[in-house]
């Protein structure tokens, strides 16, 4: 158990649906991310969160909408997506920006 | 732009022996460099952080080099076992930067 809890497991939507992620962490850490990983790629850096603050977007499409309530809790928001979207969907936080990356065990999505 | 490079192909190494693992990377230069374990669906774990000041790192059977001239760091498991087998992620960082990237991994068979 990392402390960081991911829900959704597993997800599988239709191309006009519209649902969320959720991530939660119990690590009192300060920073939270999404990433997304797709099969024989690189992790990818979608957003951060630094004291509820976004820091980083990294050039993603505007169908995924970030939301960040505090600094336990980080949402993503999904929205008419793409089957090129299917992916594996991984939460992390951190005490000391970007040091020491808690992920949670992700959400495994798959898009019809 | 930043990049980083791991060995692509998946590495056998007999039960025992030393595994080691590269990460280059070039454009860039880290303050620091981290790995990650990662097992098949689920999220990176968190083993080593090694500073630009520091040219080795130990912990256990672990351990990490940072050569910031060659722009190398290498990961050594000694005495490995087949339990080691997982995909392996460096993560060269900037001073207190929120944007951590990651190497697309090399996946690592210890071999019984």
């Amino acid at each position: 158990e990392t402390g960081v809890t991911q829900t959704p497991r597993h997800l599988v939507m239709g191309m006009t649906n519209k649902k969320s992620l959720k991530c939660e962490q119990h690590l009192g850490h300060n920073a939270m991310y999404w990433y997304k990983q797709s099969a024989k790629k690189p992790l990818e850096l979608m957003f951060v969160y630094n004291f509820k603050e976004q820091t980083e977007n990294n050039s993603v499409p505007s169908r995924f909408s970030p939301e960040c309530p505090n600094s336990s809790h980080l949402f993503l928001h999904l929205h008419t997506l793409q089957p090129e979207d299917s992916a594996l969907y991984l939460c992390a936080s951190s005490q000391d920006g970007g040091e020491k990356l808690f992920f949670g065990s992700g959400t495994q999505l798959s898009v019809l | 732009s930043q990049k980083i490079e791991q060995n692509s192909e998946a590495l056998n190494i007999q039960e025992g022996k030393t595994a080691t693992l590269t990460c280059n990377y070039t454009n860039y230069s880290p303050a620091y460099l981290q790995w990650y374990r990662q097992d098949p669906g689920r999220g990176p774990v968190f083993l080593l952080l090694i500073r630009e000041n520091e040219k080795e790192k130990r912990k256990e059977r672990l351990k990490v080099t940072f050569d910031t001239t060659l722009k190398q760091s290498l990961f050594h498991i000694t005495a490995s076992q087949p339990a080691d087998s997982a995909t392996y992620l460096c993560a060269p960082s900037m001073n207190r930067d929120d944007k951590i990237i990651f190497g697309k991994g090399t996946r690592l068979h210890i071999l019984p």
